[in-house]
């Protein structure tokens, strides 16, 4: 149970493309889903957490208008990179809990590796 | 907001040895400690966690330890094997989790 699934695995494209990226809960419902970032070898770092019929709300430093999020369902958020450049290169990656309220276990997607060239 | 350190950044054991990772964490608010196991190009995958209403909790090989009083938590491997090598990460939960920068845990054959 508590599987999250994330689309596409990799992405490559070029610089000034947007770039949709989905995860979804298959097997629950999540009112909240998070996005994060990975650089190589260094922690995941949160970007937003997505709120079901709501705006997301965005870290420090985030750029929402950079940074797309709609969560139109209780099983599906998307991030959407707009007008991608190199330096948005990274490792997206999503979770989602089957829980509400603080202290729920997070799953995670398989997350979207993205490459701009 | 919270902020979680962990250590060692680097850890080499030998099979069969124990390897210990451990973390510190910011907000007495935080009720929720997990850890995570990330393979190299892989998704994060939830190992164990414990919340503040308990001191220790063990799931075969692991375990983990949480002192509230002192703000610190720890990830204990026993009997460690090759496939326990990967990337570890501990969390805290204020609502949103925060983590570790990361141990790089190696098993030697």
């Amino acid at each position: 149970g508590a599987v999250v699934s994330q689309h596409p695995s990799w992405v490559i494209c070029k610089s000034g493309t947007s770039v949709k990226i989905e995860c979804r809960s298959l097997d629950f419902q999540a009112t909240t889903m998070f996005w994060y970032r990975q650089f190589p070898k260094q922690s995941l770092m949160l970007m937003a957490t997505s709120n079901e019929g709501s705006k997301a709300t965005y870290e420090q430093g985030v750029e929402k208008d950079k940074f797309l999020i709609n969560h139109a369902s209780l099983t599906l958020s998307t991030l959407t990179v707009t007008s991608a450049h190199p330096e948005d290169s990274s490792f997206y990656i999503c979770s989602a809990s089957p829980g509400t309220g603080e202290g729920q276990p997070q799953h995670f997607g398989d997350g979207t590796r993205l490459s701009i060239l | 907001g919270e902020n979680v350190e962990q250590h060692p950044s680097t850890l080499s054991v030998q099979e069969g040895d124990s390897a210990v990772i451990k973390c510190t964490y910011s907000d007495s608010a935080s009720n929720y400690f997990p850890w995570y196991k990330q393979e190299l190009g892989k998704r994060p995958q939830l190992i164990i966690d414990i919340r503040s209403n308990v001191g220790e909790k063990k799931d075969q090989r692991i375990a983990v330890t949480l002192n509230k009083t002192a703000k610190h938590f720890s990830l204990h491997i026993t009997e460690t094997q090759p496939e326990d090598s990967a990337v570890y990460f501990c969390a805290a939960n204020d609502y949103k989790l925060s983590f570790g920068a990361g141990t790089t845990v190696t098993v030697r054959a």
